[in-house]
């Protein structure tokens, strides 16, 4: 069965400042990562995703994130922060063969400041 | 926006009642899925279809149960609603597995006094 682990549930920034939310996975079969990001009181938003082509994905609204499958991670950057980033941000798995079942870790809020 | 709509988008209801919550999308998708949302527990599979009249468990199926009739319509209930149940519901649809995405509803908030 695959897992997910974000670590650190809440994440501050200073607006123009790098963001770094990290995501590490495990699965036994090469995996499918998948970022999403959830505004208030709305549902989750497809940031971008890796299927196995190149390793480092680039999303919407400046947003990118590489696969290291050394590291087992798939950690989510924008080079400058801005308010309207503010959001939960969720790293999710897949793998071939398991019905597409999404396996999510418990997100991070990122608090933009500043 | 994949065209995914959730009914109803909020209510309220009692211990021991049943609840039924609809998701009815426009995409002609094959895949429908229920998670529900948690603080701390992200989401977390309730059950899932890969077609008409084909469901199957997810990782947090006791309590639940759902219906595909239709295409378009995956319908989650609730037969004897718990407080342990009151969540954040969402409906998600995917074209097919694996490397596709799944697309997201808005969301039912569900509060079981």
């Amino acid at each position: 069965a695959q897992s997910v682990t974000q670590l650190g549930s809440h994440v501050s920034v200073s607006e123009g400042a790098l963001v770094l939310l990290r995501c590490n996975y495990s699965s036994s079969v090469p995996p499918y990562l998948f970022w999403y990001v959830q505004y208030p009181n709305q549902g989750l938003q497809l940031l971008l995703k890796y299927t196995s082509a190149a390793t480092l994905v680039k999303g919407i609204n400046g947003f990118e994130a590489e696969f290291k499958k050394s590291e087992t991670s798939f950690h989510l950057t924008k080079p400058s922060a801005h308010m309207s980033d503010a959001a939960e941000y969720f790293c999710a798995v897949s793998v071939t063969g398991g019905g597409n079942k999404l396996t999510f870790g418990t997100g991070t809020q990122l608090k933009v400041e500043l | 926006d994949a065209g995914i709509t959730q009914s109803p988008r909020h209510k309220v209801t009692e211990t021991g009642t049943p609840v039924t919550l609809r998701c009815h999308q426009t995409e002609n998708h094959r895949y429908m899925y229920w998670y529900r949302q948690d603080p701390g527990h992200g989401l977390r599979l309730i059950h899932y279809s890969y077609g008409v009249k084909d469901t199957d468990k997810g990782e947090v199926s006791d309590g639940y149960s759902v219906s595909r009739s239709k295409t378009e319509d995956f319908l989650l209930t609730l037969e004897s609603a718990t407080s342990s149940q009151t969540s954040v519901y969402f409906c998600a649809i995917s074209e097919s597995v694996g490397r596709q995405p799944q697309h997201f509803g808005d969301g039912t908030r569900l509060s079981i006094l």
